[in-house]
């Protein structure tokens, strides 16, 4: 059972360039969310998802895009990336939309922006 | 708006003593939950212990145990008998109770605290 996996779990990309983060998730959750990590600034909610073909804005939106065309994977779309798009990036999902289970986390991928 | 307020940026504990991490909250809510998590050099996000803001009994799990003060909105860490792989990153984390309505599965996270233990 592989859980969330996400990849890749480092990238290097230039200013204006444009990338896909992929989450993917192999225990039919319905709940999926994408945080980013910033030093200090503990884990911030980009945009979340609660089934297929439902998403809203989290905490910090701007300069990101989602979707969920499957129960099973959400990916996460830089559409102009910008230095201050350097972060540690972590998909999350549990099983139930508002329940009291646990949020299982993907290991993370590193984005540097030059 | 909820807050989480870690206030210890680094702490240091000996191999097989104790060491407890603060954790302060803001809220209006009465029904939430309230997360310890530990993020170790690999990066993974795993859950050290949760509680419940009904529930009056302070949650624990082995070695790990909270101190939870409602009225106080403190959420500490306890963590006895140290081993060395207990140094991590750990994160305080607050999500909203099943009658809140939106995204009840949001967790705020509090800045962390980086734990060391000394050999």
């Amino acid at each position: 059972n592989a859980g969330v996996t996400q990849t890749p779990k480092f990238q290097v990309l230039k200013t204006g360039q444009s990338m896909t983060l992929q989450c993917a998730q192999d225990m039919n959750h319905e709940y999926m969310s994408w945080y980013r990590q910033d030093p200090g600034m503990g884990l911030r909610l980009i945009h979340y998802s609660v089934g297929a073909g439902i998403t809203d804005q989290g905490e910090v939106p701007n300069g990101y895009n989602v979707s969920r065309s499957t129960t099973e994977d959400f990916p996460l779309r830089l559409l102009s990336a910008a230095p201050s798009q350097t972060s540690v990036y972590f998909c999350a999902s549990s099983y139930e939309v508002r329940g009291t289970g646990e949020l299982f986390f993907g290991e993370g991928s590193r984005l540097t922006v030059l | 708006a909820q807050t989480v307020t870690q206030s210890q940026p680094e702490m240091s504990v000996q191999e097989a003593e104790t060491v407890t991490l603060s954790c302060t909250y803001d809220t209006s809510e009465s029904d939430y939950y309230l997360f310890w998590y530990k993020q170790p050099p690999s990066r993974q996000m795993i859950l050290v212990i949760r509680q419940e803001a009904y529930k009056q009994q302070n949650a624990t799990e082995n070695r790990f145990s909270v101190n939870f003060q409602k009225a106080a909105k403190s959420f500490s860490l306890k963590i006895s008998d140290s081993q060395l792989g207990d140094a991590a990153m750990y994160f305080c984390a607050y999500r909203s109770g099943l009658n809140y309505g939106g995204a009840t599965n949001k967790l705020i996270f509090g800045t962390g605290t980086l734990l060391a233990v000394q050999p």
